[in-house]
């Protein structure tokens, strides 16, 4: 079965980088989509971006060019959020979700991870 | 960015009544006579869960109660008859362009 199996919960001081997984089992890593999302306390959802693990095609909101940078792991079907410079405005929870094509939609996501920045 | 907004931002609906949701965008999110919306319902502590695609199609495994419609800048998300278990939140998303934008959210209460 399809899974999404992402880190676990980062306790980051402000300025600091992390660097988030998604670990991908159940189906073919390179042929989907791995999206990110970003839900702050009590908020909605934000795209954050995709990449497209077969040839690590990325593309990324505008809003977040700079802050975040996907990559991925074809040996171990992972894929990764790295983070930068944080601030309290970074803390939320953070999913991955995967999408077959693209214009499609997101079937499966992982379960998130909840990022805090504090000092 | 195409913005979604979704109306109500709550609402209570009695058991076995129909909950109606809305979700308008700023501009068609249709492409070669498809309709690129999908709706999720979120519960506390979990990940969305997809619902509706392409604006009426509905997901595997999900209830026949949960029913999309709407083309263009006008969507719609029936529950009907309600249960207990779909008090949540629910959120439309449109995949027709980069970036992909998500409605602010619509929780709704069983009464």
């Amino acid at each position: 079965q399809v899974q999404l199996q992402q880190s676990g919960p980062e306790l980051v001081k402000p300025g600091a980088s992390v660097r988030i997984s998604c670990k991908a089992s159940g189906y073919t890593f390179t042929s989907y989509y791995i999206h990110w999302v970003k839900q702050r306390p009590g908020q909605g959802l934000e795209w954050i971006g995709w990449i497209y693990p077969g040839n690590v095609n990325t593309k990324y909101n505008e809003k977040f060019k700079g802050k975040a940078t996907l990559t991925a792991d074809k040996s171990s079907s992972t894929a990764y959020m790295q983070l930068s410079s944080l601030t309290s405005e970074d803390s939320a929870v953070y999913f991955c979700a995967r999408e077959v094509r693209r214009g499609d939609y997101f079937d499966y996501w992982g379960h998130g991870t909840t990022l805090t920045v504090s000092s | 960015d195409i913005v979604l907004t979704q109306s109500p931002a709550s609402l209570a609906v009695s058991l076995g009544q129909r909950a109606t949701i809305s979700c308008k965008a700023s501009q068609s999110v249709d492409y070669d006579g498809d309709s690129y919306m999908n709706w999720y319902q979120q519960k506390p502590g979990q990940p969305p869960k997809l619902l509706i695609y392409a604006a009426s199609n509905l997901e595997s495994g999900i209830p026949a109660r949960f029913s999309g419609s709407g083309s263009g800048t006008d969507f719609t998300l029936n529950i009907h008859p309600v249960e207990e278990e779909d008090a949540a939140t629910y959120y439309c998303q449109q995949s027709n362009e980069d970036p992909y934008t998500f409605g602010g959210g619509t929780k709704l209460e069983i009464k």
